[in-house]
């Protein structure tokens, strides 16, 4: 596509439920990231997509935190078992070349734990 | 470990002013730095990439400078208008890394 899409936009959900959030990038582009943005604060790395590499996990904070690439385009990433601090914005990128080229985000999801 | 600092935190000019932000960054050896633009509730939209080779690098009414040998990067923004108004973030990827590592951000506020 022209840009990279998130869906949904905005998800409200309650506590202890399991959330997917989706991310489809550029076409074309081998590089994916996840980032999360909590209010007020700064962007947080999650996890990194490339190719056929096996992704790096380094950034998610627990073990309920998941996330796949299927064919190497379409990203799902998983919360199980949420919790109110997991409430923040999911914003995708995805690059041709790693940070060579620069990132190209989407518009992010809005995460609500209630 | 890179850190990456934004002064101001927040910033309000009134419109037609020029404005410069800053960014520095702690670790000097940086494949490319990039500005983004957040407005709210939205994702980010890329602005300005430098690539570690480059001084400086122009889109219209945006400037941006890198220098590499102190940590800093400076987005210069001419005649500013309340279109302007959103926060503006600049990101690294630390040495041999290929994720971006983002400052805090400035918040502007252009008055009409």
């Amino acid at each position: 596509g022209a840009g990279v899409s998130q869906s949904p936009s905005n998800k409200v959900t309650e506590k202890g439920k399991d959330v997917e959030l989706r991310c489809d990038p550029i076409s074309g582009h081998t590089a994916l990231y996840w980032y999360r943005q909590s209010l007020g604060q700064g962007l947080e790395f999650l996890i990194y997509f490339q190719g056929n590499s096996a992704p790096d996990k380094s950034g998610l904070p627990s073990d309920r935190f998941s996330a796949e690439r299927t064919g190497g385009s379409v990203s799902t990433l998983t919360i199980q078992r949420t919790q109110q601090e997991d409430s923040a914005v999911y914003l995708c990128a995805s690059s041709s070349s790693g940070t060579a080229y620069g990132y190209t985000f989407g518009s992010g999801t809005r995460l609500t734990v209630v | 470990k890179q850190e990456v600092t934004q002064i101001p935190a927040a910033l309000s000019v009134p419109e037609g002013e020029n404005l410069v932000l800053n960014c520095s960054f702690t670790d000097s050896a940086i494949y490319n730095l990039q500005w983004f633009r957040q407005d709210p509730g939205k994702g980010l939209t890329s602005l300005l990439l430098i690539q570690s080779s480059q001084r400086e690098q122009t889109s219209g009414r945006l400037n941006a400078s890198l220098d590499k040998s102190s940590g800093r990067s400076t987005l210069y923004i001419a005649a500013s208008q309340p279109g302007d108004s959103a926060t503006y973030l600049c990101a690294v990827p630390p040495s041999g890394t290929y994720k971006y590592i983002f400052g805090t951000g400035t918040r502007l506020k252009v008055l009409a």
